[in-house]
């Protein structure tokens, strides 16, 4: 099946820097993907819709100058965090659609990336 | 708007013992449902998935679920449990293929000996 990955898998930071998170899709083409937050023990939330080439689409109450969303290529998006506080501390997850070919109707998830701010 | 309810939090069965664990969707036309699995600190993997057709989905694992319009249920089965299928289990819906999906709020699997 397709595959979804993400780095880092986990990062530590200090409160009042900036995280990247990058998501691929390995073996196929994405011109969308998503991304959900999941807090502990919790569901997970979409926190933005990712368009290839274009800006993304954030949910309600999903601050978009904290998140910012780069999704420059068919296989890349990335999230970054900007100005991190120990709140954001979370675990990021994307999701990638095959746009081109193959399974169309599934999305397939990253690993996750474990966020923790100090 | 859509919506998943799982109304079991947490369930523990015995290894070798049958499975079920509900979900209701509430959405106005035929949902796209899947069921993900999540082991602690780890992403989703898709179980199965439903759009169209048979109402009986095989997945991976040994699992499968059924749907039913009628009750707005997408209900997951195991006839057997093996220790290994401890982990969280999340119920999705989606309007289409290419929209973000609404999960359940998760049931957690306990297998004991």
């Amino acid at each position: 099946g397709a595959v979804v990955s993400q780095h880092p898998s986990r990062v530590i930071c200090k409160s009042g820097t900036s995280v990247k998170i990058e998501c691929r899709s390995l073996d196929f083409q994405a011109t969308t993907m998503f991304w959900y937050r999941q807090f502990p023990k919790k569901s997970l939330m979409l926190m933005a819709t990712s368009n290839e080439g274009s800006k993304a689409t954030y949910e309600q109450g999903v601050e978009k100058d904290k998140f910012l969303i780069n999704h420059a290529s068919l296989t890349l998006s990335t999230l970054t965090v900007t100005s991190a506080h120990p709140e954001d501390s979370s675990f990021y997850i994307c999701s990638a659609r095959d746009s081109a070919g193959g399974d169309t109707d599934t999305q397939y998830f990253g690993p996750g990336t474990r966020l923790t701010v100090l | 708007a859509q919506s998943v309810t799982q109304p079991d939090i947490h369930i523990t069965v015995s290894e070798g013992a049958s499975l079920e664990l509900r979900c209701n969707y509430s959405y106005g036309a035929t949902p796209y449902l899947f069921w993900y699995v999540q082991s602690p600190g780890q992403g989703l993997q898709l179980l199965l998935k439903y759009f169209s057709g048979d109402t009986l989905v095989q997945g991976i694992k040994g699992f499968e679920a059924e749907f039913k319009r009628s009750q707005s249920s997408f209900n997951l089965r195991k006839p057997s449990v093996h220790w290994s299928d401890a982990a969280e289990y999340f119920c999705a819906v989606g309007a289409e293929a290419n929209t973000p999906l609404v999960f359940g709020k998760g049931t957690r699997l306990s297998v004991i000996a």
